[in-house]
């Protein structure tokens, strides 16, 4: 299975920040990357798909960039709502993997 | 609106028996392939099986492969798992997801695609 690893696993920033996450596949993966987002309680939401497509109503605050194997995202201007657990996934093949996912915490 | 409504969780033996349900409504169920993912603490989020609209493709996870069942019945716009051979490391809060792509595809072939609706999910426990 590929293994997706991200960076960090948890990081505090304030309200206005830009902060960027870190994802690697442990094998090329193409533009197969997509992001998640989930609050406490909640599930899992799509924020963006192959690499830089920002899913359907997501804030332009949110980008993704990155090929192969070494991806990012991007939160500019950050707002309350965007404190939450982050997530990177391929979907090179299945079966599709996880990253362990990235903290954001309010500084 | 897309939603997705799972059931069906609940506390259970180990080497007993569970189903779990999802209801979909607000998208043609028929025309997607459909997913369950699982989450716990300490291992995260964890793809488990995938089906095609016409059930002809279903994918599992090594880890539940030969112990679970996917289906689905499209007249009901219901997603099911039927969980055999419980093990202590299957307790996890479990999601239906849809695919982001219609149509059908081999998910054995194909590549995948994201999951751009999730339920709520439905809690599982296996304990003694």
């Amino acid at each position: 299975d590929i293994q997706m690893t991200q960076s960090p696993s948890s990081l505090s920033a304030a309200v206005g920040d830009r902060v960027t996450i870190t994802c690697r596949a442990s094998q090329s993966i193409g533009y197969f990357l997509n992001w998640y987002q989930q609050t406490p309680g909640k599930a899992p939401k799509l924020l963006i798909h192959g690499t830089s497509h920002l899913q359907s109503g997501v804030p332009s605050r949110f980008s993704g960039s990155g090929s192969e194997t070494d991806f990012t995202l991007s939160i500019s201007n950050l707002q309350p709502e965007d404190f939450a657990t982050y997530y990177c996934q391929h979907s090179y093949r299945i079966p599709t993997t996880f990253g362990q996912g990235t903290r954001l915490e309010i500084k | 609106e897309v939603d997705l409504v799972e059931s069906g969780g609940g506390q259970v033996q180990p080497g007993r028996s569970l189903k779990i349900s999802c209801v979909a409504s607000g998208f043609m169920f028929d025309d997607y392939t459909m997913h369950w993912v699982r989450q716990t603490p300490g291992k995260g989020l964890e793809w488990v099986s995938g089906i095609s609209w016409n059930s002809n493709s279903i994918a599992y996870a090594d880890s539940v492969r030969g112990r679970f069942t996917i289906s689905r019945d499209n007249a009901k716009n219901s997603l099911y798992l039927q969980m055999d051979s419980l093990r202590l490391e299957d307790t996890a809060v479990y999601f239906c997801a849809k695919d982001f792509r219609g149509g059908y595809y081999d998910l054995l072939t194909h590549s995948a695609a994201p999951f751009d609706s999730w339920g709520q999910g439905t809690p599982v426990t296996v304990s003694s």
